[in-house]
């Protein structure tokens, strides 16, 4: 089965400093997908950063950069420099081929970061 | 902006009502999928499109139902709506990528 843990319900960071979002996945399919997305309190979901499962490097996006460790099964997101616009809930969220959900995404149930001044 | 357009943004009913959600993908994309949000429950995958068929369904109950028309939207029915149905479902659409782009949600209130 496949399963993502985010085991931080909640953090907070002062801005500009870094913030690193913890993230672990369980999947026994070689070819897998992860993603994370930041959600607002106005409630859209918004795409950061993605990362295949055969990608050779660290996935990087602006300040945003996902710390990939395959042996760990672990997809850390690290936000460089945090600012408040920053405050909102991320979710880490992975994609898998799978027989009865296809390449529906399963996510974890959320990390809410709070930046502050 | 995602691309993705949702309607309703928001829509109250009551139990036992019928409502339908419209989704129109982003420009290109096949793919077409059903999430819902509860507090309860978190974020749910509920059933997915592509090119007009339906391609995987996950936690999506009997009362529900959703189609993808010819010109690739897609509207998800709920019918003899419960208290429990109260979340914020969102659509998301999908090209040759991996990545899903979601719409802005609708939020259904049932009292």
């Amino acid at each position: 089965a496949q399963k993502i843990t985010q085991t931080q319900p909640g953090m907070f960071v002062q801005e500009k400093e870094a913030v690193t979002l913890d993230c672990t996945y369980d999947t026994s399919d070689p070819s897998y997908g992860l993603f994370w997305y930041k959600q607002p309190s106005s409630g859209e979901m918004i795409f950061l950063i993605y990362q295949g499962s055969y990608d050779q490097q660290n996935a990087t996006e602006g300040r945003y950069s996902l710390n990939f460790q395959k042996a760990r099964k672990s997809a850390n997101l690290v936000i460089s420099a945090s600012q408040l616009g920053d405050s909102a809930m991320y979710f880490c969220a992975m994609r898998a081929p799978n027989s009865n959900s296809g390449y529906a995404l399963n996510f974890g149930k959320g990390t809410s970061l709070l930046v502050t001044p | 902006d995602s691309g993705v357009t949702q309607t309703p943004k928001h829509l109250i009913t009551a139990t036992g009502q019928r409502v339908t959600l419209r989704c129109s993908p982003r420009s290109g994309d096949l793919s077409v999928y059903w999430y819902q949000q509860s507090l309860d429950q978190g974020l749910q995958f509920l059933i997915q499109y592509y090119n007009g068929e339906e391609r995987a369904k996950g936690n999506i109950l009997e009362r529900f139902s959703a189609q993808q028309f010819p010109d690739l939207h897609s509207e998800l029915n709920l019918s003899s709506l419960e208290l429990g149905d109260s979340a914020l479902y969102f659509c998301a659409s999908s090209g040759a990528g991996w990545a899903q782009y979601f719409g802005p949600g609708t939020r259904l209130l049932v009292l």
